[in-house]
C-alpha cells in the first residue's frame, strides 16, 4: 500500500519562502509529484522527482530523498496567489501491470499567504 | 488547445437516484484516469483507461459505479444507486501515455447526494 503524509496547514507571508514536507511510505515508487489545486479549481502539475536531488523551476523547487522516502516543495518571493492546496502524490512502481503507473495522493497542503 | 472538459459542473441528487458525468480529454490523449475527491482529501484512483481498454479499477466501487469510453475518446461515469458517501468532486484527467509524466486535469464535477 501507500502512505503519504503531509501538513494540513501552513501560513507564510508574501515575499517570504515556505518548505512544504512530504514523507511517503510505499510498496513501490516511480515518481514523486507535486500538484497546485486552487479552491474549486482542478490541479495543476507543479514538479516531478524521480531521482534524488533538486529540481528547480522558477519560484518552484522540489527535492526528492528515496532513502529517507522524503520530498519538500519550496516556494520562493511568495505571492497572494500561491494560496492553494498543495498536494504530494507518489506512482506506484512495484505493482502489478494494472496499478503500474498508478498516482497516490496525500491529503493536501492548504498553504496561506497573508499581505 | 483546448484542456479536459467536463459536464456538468454542478449536480446535487438525492440519495439512490442516479448520475452520469461526462468529460472529453484533450484531442490525442490516450490515457484518461476518473478521480473521486472527497472534501479535504487528495484525488483518489476510480479507473483509469488506455483508448478503450480499462487498465485499472481496482478502486471503483463496481455494485454502484460504472464507467465507459466506447471509442477511446470521451468517457462516462455513472453512479446508480448513490450513496450520501459519494458526495465528492469528479475530476477526470488525461495525459498522452500511462507512463507519461504530466496528467491534466478537467474542472471537475461536484456531486452533492442529499
Amino acid at each position: 500500500g501507500q502512505n503519504i503524509d503531509q501538513p494540513t496547514e501552513m501560513t507564510a507571508t508574501e515575499g517570504a519562502i515556505v518548505q512544504i514536507n512530504c514523507t511517503y511510505q510505499t510498496s513501490g515508487f516511480n515518481g514523486l509529484f507535486w500538484y497546485q489545486q486552487h479552491a474549486g479549481e482542478a490541479p495543476t502539475f507543479l514538479s516531478y522527482n524521480v531521482l534524488d536531488g533538486l529540481e528547480e523551476k522558477g519560484r518552484f523547487s522540489s527535492f526528492l530523498s528515496r532513502s529517507k522516502g522524503y520530498s519538500y516543495l519550496l516556494l520562493k518571493e511568495l505571492q497572494m496567489k500561491d494560496s492553494a492546496s498543495y498536494l504530494c502524490a507518489v506512482r506506484d512502481g512495484n505493482g502489478r501491470g494494472s496499478t503500474l503507473g498508478r498516482l497516490y495522493f496525500g491529503r493536501g497542503t492548504q498553504l496561506t499567504v497573508w499581505p | 488547445e483546448a484542456g479536459v472538459a467536463q459536464s456538468p459542473r454542478y449536480k446535487i441528487i438525492e440519495k439512490r437516484q442516479s448520475v452520469a458525468f461526462w468529460c472529453n480529454p484533450i484531442s490525442g490523449h490516450a490515457t484518461l484516469y476518473w478521480y473521486q475527491q472527497i472534501l479535504g482529501q487528495g484525488p483518489k484512483l476510480l479507473i483509469q483507461f488506455q483508448n478503450n481498454g480499462v487498465v485499472d479499477d481496482s478502486q471503483l466501487p463496481k455494485d454502484r459505479f460504472s464507467a465507459e469510453r466506447l471509442k477511446g475518446v470521451d468517457s462516462t461515469l455513472k453512479i446508480q444507486p448513490a450513496k450520501l458517501e459519494d458526495s465528492a468532486v469528479y475530476l477526470c484527467a488525461s495525459s498522452t501515455t500511462f507512463r507519461w509524466i504530466e496528467q491534466y486535469f478537467g474542472p471537475g464535477t461536484r456531486l452533492t447526494v442529499t
